[in-house]
């Protein structure tokens, strides 16, 4: 079946590093795909998403590109801040068009002043 | 501004208790949704209703119900509480379709002794 993996955490990087981390997915069509940040205490917000190959999704320096030939959607920043600590979700949408998400296990990034 | 609320943040019950967990979205979406995050595990779905009345089995709906009678509104409900049912309970909203962006609530975090 459809699934996400993520980088297992948690990531610790000291500020203005750059930030990579991985995620790659299993499905048969075409998915939308979508990276959710979790700030302490909070739900899931919609960091960026692509819905066709070779989108590139970016928002407050994040970046990632859907790669359909490596069924690959990593998150990069080129400079981290202590603000960006958080846990990291890499999702998906079925791409059989029905109401399925599939989220990875998440990934925690600690940023050090 | 899209906007998902959720009636507590933190709920402490009895084993064997009713417990109710409202959602609500001033958004106008169709489709709702209700997960639990565990560490290690990620999201997973309990229901969805992608419209009134309309509801889904997710991946893990033992022990839980739904009830949707107004579009803006979705709840869960634990019959009989159990101590595992411990967890962070998360509410998203979602226009349509799997491309459409799910947006979050805050979470309630329920603890059940």
């Amino acid at each position: 079946g459809d699934s996400v993996t993520q980088m297992e955490g948690p990531v610790t990087l000291s500020e203005e590093a750059f930030l990579t981390i991985n995620c790659t997915y299993t499905a048969t069509g075409y998915p939308s795909l979508f990276w959710y940040v979790q700030y302490p205490g909070e739900g899931l917000q919609l960091l960026l998403k692509a819905t066709k190959a070779d989108d590139k999704g970016s928002n407050k320096g994040f970046e990632a590109t859907y790669r359909k030939e490596t069924t690959s959607f990593h998150l990069e920043k080129g400079s981290v801040q202590v603000s960006d600590s958080a846990v990291y979700f890499c999702a998906l949408s079925d791409p059989a068009g029905t109401y399925k998400y599939i989220f990875g296990t998440g990934t925690r990034l600690k940023v050090l002043a | 501004d899209v906007k998902v609320t959720q009636s507590s943040r933190y709920l402490v019950k009895r084993t064997g208790e009713k417990v109710f967990l409202e959602c609500v979205q001033d958004m106008d979406h169709e489709n709702m949704f209700w997960y639990r995050q565990d560490p290690g595990l990620g999201l997973r779905l309990i229901y969805f209703s992608y419209d009134v009345k309309m509801k889904e089995k997710g991946d893990i709906p033992e022990g839980y119900s739904v009830s949707r009678e107004k579009k803006e509104r979705f709840s869960l409900i634990l019959e009989s509480a159990s101590t595992n049912q411990t967890s962070m309970y998360l509410c998203a909203s979602r226009a349509r379709t799997g491309k459409d962006t799910q947006y979050f609530g805050p979470g309630t975090r329920l603890t059940v002794l």
